[in-house]
């Protein structure tokens, strides 16, 4: 079963505006949970990761916010470009020495208008 | 820069043919992950790789098979290629924990099969 339950799976955003991108995992032994973004053409590549000590962490334009309660991370984009639109994934995973394989989202497609 | 490539962006091949995806990573990465991307399903792990010669099932095995003979090859090989294993393969790899950035998985850019 999906693992990570990701939303909106589409969504538009005019210039300037903010992006929001939602996640919630059940397993309660994820420690790690990164953002991949995926160009047409091209395969995912990191944006932005959380570990749960944290509630934010905030990289340029691009911000996650993390309730460990409520089992939930989400992705916040500042100031959308249209060179931001992509499809979004998050997932999550256990943080350890030997790279444990991600569970992911089933991706958020994300279009800013001109 | 970490380079993953992947033998073929696209392919086509028949039912029943037997294929073989072969990935190859150059940053002596100890991890290797095959992915297949399909529309509204996200990425849905097929089989990983801890070292050479090792594997685990993913999540999605069946019809699946792999082999990791050397450190940065690993190759995806579908036995009898069905018409419902037509998908984008994605290729990737991940260092054993680094300072920073810790667990990042490096993607080729895909290999889209089509099986008629």
């Amino acid at each position: 079963q999906q693992q990570v339950k990701q939303s909106p799976q589409s969504l538009i955003v005019q210039k300037g505006g903010i992006s929001i991108i939602n996640c919630a995992y059940e397993n309660t032994a994820f420690d790690y949970f990164p953002w991949y973004q995926q160009f047409p053409g091209k395969g995912p590549a990191l944006l932005i990761a959380i570990r749960p000590d944290v509630s934010e962490k905030k990289e340029g334009r691009f911000t996650i916010s993390f309730n460990k309660s409520a089992k939930q991370f989400s992705l916040h984009i500042m100031d959308s470009q249209p060179g931001d639109s992509a499809t979004y994934f998050c997932a999550a995973s256990i943080f350890s020495n030997s790279g444990y394989a991600l569970n992911f989202g089933k991706g958020t497609s994300l279009l800013v208008t001109p | 820069d970490v380079k993953v490539t992947q033998s073929s962006r696209y392919l086509v091949k028949r039912t029943g043919e037997k294929v073989f995806l072969e990935c190859v990573q150059d940053m002596d990465h100890e991890n290797m992950f095959w992915y297949r991307q399909d529309p509204g399903l996200g990425l849905r792990l097929i089989y990983f790789s801890y070292d050479v010669k090792m594997k685990e099932k993913g999540d999605i095995p069946e019809g699946y098979s792999v082999s990791r003979e050397k450190k940065e090859r690993f190759s995806l090989i579908l036995e009898s290629a069905s018409t419902n294993q037509t998908s984008m393969y994605l290729c990737a790899s991940s260092a054993n924990q680094r300072e920073g950035r810790g667990n990042e998985q490096f993607f080729g850019p895909g290999t889209r099969l089509t099986v008629l």
